[in-house]
């Protein structure tokens, strides 16, 4: 069965800075997807940014990336300039047989 | 094009009673996929629906269950309401519903208090 860790309940942040949320997975599957989405106090999930596995090239969306590493089974979130609004839990996600297998989440605090 | 949309927003019941949540997908998307989300167990995946059909369930108790009508809509029962049913229900669409590449949209979510 597949499992996603998130091994840090809480990070914290200067505003401006580069924070990187760290992920990994178990699967024996070769083709898959895996996704990070953030949800802020208001509750509403959103999809931040998602990478397929057969595609080498990291996933990049304005100042999210991902460092994917297939073979180690990692998938971390790099946020650069990070802002105020970035505040929220972020979740890591891997898709599998119709669902979503979720992390237990890292909180992401901003500092002014 | 209109989000995901959940009904109501907030509930509140008592123990015993049973409940309907309803979710309106994105237009043009055929699956729809429910899960809970309770601080001590995380998000846990309910069930998911295409073209009417429950296509995959979660590990969770027969009071749980869903349907999907032909406009793709969807709605989940929990019967018997029990103290550890409060969460958040989040209902989630996409696209094509294929099994590795979808990508999931969230609603707003229904938060159920059961007392």
């Amino acid at each position: 069965a597949q499992t996603v860790t998130q091994s840090q309940p809480e990070m914290s942040v200067q505003e401006a800075e580069t924070v990187t949320l760290s992920c990994t997975y178990d699967t024996s599957e070769s083709d898959y997807y895996l996704f990070w989405y953030k949800q802020p106090p208001s509750r509403q999930m959103i999809l931040v940014i998602r990478q397929e596995a057969y595609k080498q090239q990291n996933a990049t969306e304005n100042r999210f990336s991902v460092n994917f590493q297939k073979a180690a089974k990692s998938f971390s979130l790099k946020i650069s300039d990070s802002q105020l609004g970035d505040a929220a839990m972020y979740f890591c996600a891997y898709r599998s047989n119709y669902q979503l297998i979720w992390g237990a989440g890292t909180k992401l605090i901003i500092k002014p | 094009k209109a989000g995901v949309t959940q009904t109501p927003r907030y509930l509140i019941k008592t123990r015993g009673q049973q409940v309907t949540l309803s979710c309106s997908p994105i237009s043009g998307h055929r699956s729809v996929s429910w899960y809970q989300q309770t601080p001590g167990q995380g998000l846990q995946f309910l069930f998911e629906y295409f073209s009417e059909t429950q296509r995959n369930k979660g590990n969770f108790p027969g009071r749980f269950s869903g349907r999907q009508f032909s406009n793709s809509r969807s709605e989940m029962n929990v019967s018997t309401l029990e103290l550890g049913d409060s969460a958040l229900y989040l209902c989630a669409s996409s696209p094509n519903g294929q099994g590795w590449a979808d990508t999931q949209y969230f609603g707003p979510g229904t938060r159920l208090t059961v007392l």
